[in-house]
């Protein structure tokens, strides 16, 4: 069964960095993008960026260009996101999730399948 | 790129049929058939319900149903019932090869 399990919760400084992983199970790693999306306590979704594991293209929201870094390691199925220049509003729950995007037999499918199970980052001083 | 606009809440009986909508632009919404609908019940990660507009992935009940018009996508929950009660979030693609969320609907089961 398809399983994206997630680093556990961070407690950063203002200022500091974060790295959170996932570790994708129960499929081809490479054959499908991942996604981060972040959730304030009590807010909506927040779409963050993708990762294509297989190339290791990647694409930023507008809003964290610059401080925000997706990467993998193909030999674990394992994708990062770091997010640095951390201010108390990036205290969120990080969830990375799973996206077919473009197959060549069957087009475009841009949908969330699996979600991780969450990563709580709290940045107080 | 602003949030899809939802409703904050809606609510209904046991057994009653209520319906989200989901607003956006002709940059998103309107655009594509890419609009996807997740629920979330407190606590937990989001759950893919609706995807395309309107398939359902397996396993979730043909109660919920989705559709789309113009720049405005819609979940229906028919035959609603307690385990239904839950925080629901539109998706879609964007023209800029971005996503963004909706702003979320609480589900209230009277």
């Amino acid at each position: 069964q398809v399983q994206l399990v997630q680093s556990g919760a961070e407690v950063k400084k203002p200022g500091a960095s974060v790295k959170v992983s996932c570790k994708a199970s129960g499929y081809t790693f490479t054959s499908y993008d991942i996604n981060w999306v972040r959730q304030a306590t009590g807010q909506g979704l927040e779409w963050m960026g993708w990762m294509n594991p297989n190339s290791g293209n990647t694409g930023y929201a507008q809003k964290f260009q610059g401080r925000v870094t997706m990467t993998r390691n193909t030999s674990i199925s394992t994708a990062y996101m770091e997010l640095s220049s951390l201010r108390s509003e990036d205290t969120a729950v990080y969830y990375c999730a799973r996206v077919k995007g473009y197959d060549i037999l069957t087009g475009y499918h841009n949908y969330f399948d699996y979600w991780g199970q969450g990563t709580l980052v709290t940045v107080s001083s | 790129q602003s949030a899809l606009t939802q409703p904050p809440s809606v609510s209904g009986s046991p057994g009653q049929s209520v319906t989200i909508s989901c607003t956006g632009t002709s940059s998103d919404v309107g655009s594509y058939n890419r609009v996807s609908w997740y629920q979330q019940p407190p606590g937990t990660a989001p759950k893919l319900m609706i995807y395309e507009v309107s398939n359902r992935p397996s396993g979730v009940p043909d109660r919920f149903s989705g559709s789309k018009s113009g720049n405005t996508a819609s979940l229906t929950i028919s035959g609603l019932q307690a385990e239904d009660e839950a925080d629901y979030y539109c998706s879609s693609y964007t023209s800029s090869s971005t996503y963004v969320f909706g702003t979320g609907t609480k589900v209230t089961v009277l």
